[in-house]
């Protein structure tokens, strides 16, 4: 069956310009993760969205930076006026819901602010 | 505050050799510890899970351990191959679902 997806794969911007990732979890997966992944450093939470539930929003570095979620399906991140310091792998995950520890990830999205 | 970190940050060995990657965590109380794989392009994959109350856990030539009083983790690989080559991480997760991660081990198998 299809996987976690990400898209874009690629993505470079000029500082200041807004970018909008996109991740589509595996289908019935209740739980979703966004993470970012700066070069040689581990993965950092960003935010948390579990069914119809508030979002854990707690990671989110700025207020430049927020995400969406559509039901339980589709999810974007757009990170407002890019800085040069967004520059990252960003990553989405989606899990079977609560109780489930294992987590499914995408391929990712490598933005890149000039 | 939980800190996780992996020792060496990059690994070379000739294949067929043994191998160990560490992992070590600051706070003990941790409700499971992770084993994740990362190849470029394609994102991460779970290896094992070893839940709080457990020792080590097994899959194939992996086997990983848990030492929770002393905050450390070790990854054995047995006998590597080529296709092993690519960045082990490893994550505890705390009583909520977030998970503090390492910075990766890079492991290069040379043929």
């Amino acid at each position: 069956g299809a996987g976690v997806s990400q898209s874009p794969s690629n993505k470079v911007t000029e500082k200041g310009k807004d970018v909008e990732l996109r991740c589509d979890p595996i289908s019935g997966h209740t739980a979703l993760y966004w993470y970012r992944q700066r070069l040689g450093q581990g993965l950092e939470f960003l935010i948390y969205f579990q069914g119809n539930s508030a979002p854990d929003k707690s990671g989110l570095p700025s207020d430049r930076f927020s995400a969406e979620r559509t039901g339980e399906s589709v999810s974007t991140l757009t990170i407002q006026r890019t800085q040069q310091e967004d520059s990252a792998v960003y990553l989405c995950a989606s899990s079977p819901g609560t109780g489930s520890d294992t987590q499914y990830f995408g391929p990712g999205t490598r933005l890149t602010v000039l | 505050k939980q800190e996780v970190t992996q020792i060496p940050a990059a690994l070379s060995v000739p294949e067929g050799e043994n191998l160990v990657l560490n992992c070590s965590f600051t706070d003990s109380a941790i409700y499971n510890l992770q084993w994740f794989r990362q190849d470029p392009g394609k994102g991460l994959t779970s290896l094992l899970l070893i839940q709080s109350s457990q020792r080590e856990q097994t899959s194939g030539r992996l086997n990983a351990s848990l030492d929770k009083s002393s905050g450390r983790s070790t990854l054995y690989i047995a006998a590597s191959q080529p296709g092993d080559s690519a960045t082990y991480l490893c994550a505890v997760r705390r009583s909520n679902y977030q998970l503090i991660w390492g910075a990766g081990t890079k492991l290069i198998i040379k043929p």
